[in-house]
Order: C-alpha cells, then sequence, then structure tokens
C-alpha cells in the first residue's frame, strides 16, 4: 500500500510558465515532507521542505504547499525553466520513526522551450 | 568527503553471483539509507540505519539481501544469488539523525543482472 502517492507520472509545461507538483499522501502521522529533484545517471537531491505546522514553504522559484486535512502537498515552479526538467520525487517522514523517508513514483517534468 | 560516495558506478553480472555495493555517507552522518529505483518505479525503500540501533531492514526483498554499517560509517549492501529482477539503481543516502532534514544521496551504482 502507498502511503505516498504521485499520481501524474509527467508533466509537460511551457518555459516560464508555473509547474505544478502534486503528491497524496495517507499516513496522517507524516510531519515533514520534502521534494527532491532527480537527473537521468544522477542520485535525487534535495530541492525544498516543509514541516506539518507549517503550510507553505518558498524558496525562490519553488514553493512548497501543505494541506493537512486533504492530505496533499504541491510544489509549484515559477516561471519553469527547460533546467528544470526532471523526475520530481515527493517523500515524507513520521515522527517518532526515526525519520525514515517514505518517497512517491515520481513526476517526470519536462518544460518546453 | 563532500558527499555521498557509492562504488562501484555501474556493476554488471550473471546470474547467481554475489554482489557487494558500497557507500561512503558524508562523514558526521549517522543516519544511512539503502533505496533502489528500478526502470521506470519510484524509490524502494530497502534498509536504514540509524546511529548504534538495531537497523530497519523492513523493506529488504528477500532474505538474498542483506546490509551492514561498519563503525557507524561506510555500510555494504550484498546481494547473493543475483537475479534479473535485482536489477536496478540502488541508491545510498545520508543525514544528521537529529531534527528535520533532508537526506543527501550518493549517485547510485547501476547493478545489471544478465
Amino acid at each position: 500500500d502507498q502511503q505516498v502517492k504521485q499520481n501524474s507520472p509527467s508533466l509537460s509545461v511551457q518555459e516560464g510558465r508555473i509547474s505544478i507538483l502534486n503528491c497524496d499522501y495517507t499516513n496522517s502521522m507524516f510531519d515533514y515532507f520534502l521534494w527532491y529533484k532527480k537527473y537521468p545517471a544522477e542520485g535525487p537531491t534535495f530541492l525544498i521542505s516543509i514541516s506539518s505546522i507549517k503550510d507553505k514553504n518558498e524558496d525562490g522559484r519553488f514553493t512548497v504547499f501543505l494541506n493537512k486535512s486533504a492530505k496533499h502537498l504541491s510544489l509549484h515552479i515559477v516561471p519553469s525553466q527547460p533546467g528544470d526538467s526532471a523526475v520530481y520525487f515527493c517523500a515524507a517522514s513520521e515522527a517518532g520513526s526515526a525519520r525514515q523517508l517514505t518517497f512517491g513514483s515520481g513526476t517526470q517534468l519536462t518544460v518546453l522551450p | 568527503g563532500a558527499g555521498v560516495s557509492q562504488s562501484p558506478s555501474n556493476k554488471v553480472t550473471e546470474k547467481g553471483k554475489d554482489v557487494e555495493l558500497r557507500c561512503d555517507p558524508i562523514s558526521g552522518h549517522t543516519a544511512l539509507y539503502w533505496y533502489r529505483q528500478s526502470l521506470g518505479q519510484g524509490l524502494e525503500f530497502l534498509i536504514y540505519f540509524q546511529g548504534n540501533s538495531a537497523p530497519d531492514k523492513s523493506g529488504l526483498p528477500s532474505d538474498r539481501f542483506s546490509a551492514e554499517r561498519t563503525g557507524g560509517s561506510v555500510s555494504t549492501l550484498t546481494i547473493q544469488r543475483t537475479q534479473q529482477e535485482d536489477s536496478a539503481v540502488y541508491l545510498c543516502a545520508s543525514s544528521l539523525l537529529s531534527g528535520n532534514t533532508e537526506a543527501f544521496f550518493g549517485q547510485g551504482t547501476r547493478l545489471t543482472v544478465v
């Protein structure tokens, strides 16, 4: 049973537009959420995170929104750039579980020039 | 080193052979994870080492898989009697144990079982 779900395997957007990547989770004990970006032949790199005490965290072009009641988070990238093309993984961890990260299946973002 | 280092970067092995994959975490990171990514799939959790505590092995897919972490630093993932379905990219990550913190990944080992 997947506890972290990314239902869109792929997303294409035009350069300069907003990219919105979505993630749903089922475990109500998750209290820390992260987004990772992965280029081919490289390991995932950390992008942005959010604690459950917040509903928004912003870092430059990247903003993560958390809706705890809906168990949903999203990553907004604006404006999107061709270099943002990568696989984006959503991850979550649970307080008291020694911070084991549970990952979603990823969304391939393609930013078209 | 500055980042998580994994070796080898690529490994081709014959079905039935044993393989060892190595991970050098970031110095000072007490938590270490192993994940794998099969073709077209997400990141599958395998095992988690947390300081001196017993590892969480709940993600290991079979008893052919084992991992150890010596001296709280370097970790080795061993796959015995490899099967074709073991072909995947094996990723190691490390993090600080305390607080909300991200995990840093190595570049992975691409294992191909032929």
